[in-house]
């Protein structure tokens, strides 16, 4: 089956510029994430779909930073304006979410990498 | 935050088992060990999950102790491929938020 798709990427903005970062996730899985990972870090979430619903945004930087969701399919994470600090690999994962056991595996897309000079 | 210690980094012989810990003493009894490994340049990918029974697949073993309060996950043929970070998670099944820490890079020597 297809994996999670990404787009672009790379990407390389100056600062006060706006991004933004395109995912597919796996066919039939309604649960979406974005991570941002950040050289040396481990993935640290920012958001996370149920559908076209937000379960959790508690870590995004909702002054900078937005995503949606609108047909519970592809997402769409937008960063305006853009700070050095930015400068990050972007993730996105789905999960399947039923009551299958292995179902809440998170598959991870290959990640957006962006720099901001 | 992290809710798991593990160490920084590990060698590991081409052929031989690797054993990486992992501490997790404030696991909750609803919380499953989750364990994913991420290859440079790469997003990370699942290996195994376990809520107190040991459990295996066809990557790797995970150990869990009695207490819940530590875990191993066993690569018991390394190869230079599974050079890698390798992430220890506790999580609930559902509403299953991930915190990654900084994990432990494994280096597998020819």
């Amino acid at each position: 089956e297809a994996g999670v798709a990404q787009s672009p990427r790379y990407k390389i903005i100056e600062k006060r510029q706006s991004v933004a970062f395109w995912c597919n996730p796996i066919s039939g899985h309604a649960t979406l994430y974005w991570y941002q990972q950040i050289l040396g870090q481990g993935p640290k979430l920012l958001i996370q779909f149920q559908n076209n619903g937000v379960v959790d945004d508690s870590q995004l930087p909702k002054d900078r930073f937005s995503a949606e969701r609108l047909k519970g399919v592809d997402s769409t994470l937008k960063i305006q304006p853009a700070k050095l600090e930015d400068s990050a690999v972007y993730l996105c994962a789905s999960s399947l979410r039923t009551g299958l056991r292995s179902s809440y595996e998170q598959y991870f897309g290959p990640g957006t990498r962006l720099t901001v000079t | 935050d992290a809710k798991t210690t593990q160490p920084p980094s590990m060698d590991c012989a081409e052929g031989r088992a690797a054993n990486l810990p992992c501490n997790h003493s404030t696991i909750s009894g609803n919380e499953y060990v989750y364990w994913y490994r991420q290859i440079h340049s790469q997003g990370p990918q699942y290996i195994i999950h376990g809520l107190k029974n040991n459990e295996t697949n066809e990557m790797a073993s995970l150990i869990i102790t009695e207490d819940r309060k530590s875990s191993t996950l066993i690569l018991p043929h390394a190869t230079l491929r599974d050079t890698a970070v390798y992430y220890c998670i506790v999580s609930r099944l559902v509403g299953n938020q991930f915190y990654f820490g900084t994990g432990t890079s494994l280096t597998v020597i020819p």
